[in-house]
């Protein structure tokens, strides 16, 4: 089965420094990766979907990577303010016609002021 | 636009009862998947459904569990017979189909059975 892990450790980062969080994958590489951010007691947002084609996409303090060598997501928030703490979920879909994601067990992030 | 509904955000079902669930998608989505979150573990895909039909129910627990979208109204996710290991929170997600595979989440319903 496709899996995808995220680090479960939570990332301290200080303000305004730039958080990065990895996202692996096993066997074959999904059609896209989707990013979402999760708060506390809410439902997943949606952030960023990158395809299997396209190594990077950008949406405003937003990065995210896409390396079918390394089998590997990167998510980085720039200029990383307190309101940028959550929980950020990596997700693998594309596997089948029905588009399900497969989720990551998510990183938090907490960013200190 | 509004965004996806699920209603009720929060359920006290005890053993043995049945529990509903309901999700209305983003207008003008016609594809829905719901998902179940335990406590301490990841979103688990559990089924997909599209206006009147189950496409994929292979993350569905084989009884008890069962889900339907029909021509007018929310979908529903329906467990009958709760036991305290269904407590979780239980997504609905809902997608424009047409080759844009972004889902997009309601808020969740929180089951806790007692």
């Amino acid at each position: 089965s496709q899996k995808i892990e995220q680090n479960s450790e939570a990332l301290n980062i200080q303000e305004g420094k730039t958080a990065t969080l990895t996202c692996n994958y096993t066997n074959y590489s999904p059609a896209y990766l989707q990013w979402y951010r999760q708060d506390p007691g809410r439902g997943p947002v949606f952030l960023l979907l990158i395809r299997e084609n396209e190594k990077e996409k950008r949406k405003e303090r937003l990065k995210v990577t896409f390396d079918t060598t390394l089998k590997q997501s990167l998510f980085h928030i720039t200029a990383s303010q307190p309101a940028d703490s959550a929980t950020y979920l990596c997700a693998r879909g594309g596997d089948n016609a029905g588009n399900m994601l497969t989720f990551g067990g998510g990183t938090r992030l907490m960013v200190k002021p | 636009n509004a965004g996806v509904m699920q209603n009720p955000r929060h359920l006290v079902r005890r053993r043995g009862q049945e529990a509903r669930l309901r999700c209305s998608p983003m207008k003008g989505h016609s594809h829905v998947y719901w998902y179940r979150q335990l406590p301490e573990e990841g979103l688990k895909f559990m089924v997909y459904l599209q206006k009147e039909n189950i496409i994929d129910e292979s993350g569905m627990p084989k009884e008890r569990f069962s889900a339907e979208f029909p021509k007018e109204g929310p979908s529903i996710l329906r467990i009958q017979q709760v036991v305290r290991g269904d407590s979780a929170a239980y997504f609905c997600a809902s997608s424009p189909g047409q080759g844009l595979p972004e889902q997009y989440f309601g808020p969740g319903t929180r089951l806790t059975v007692t």
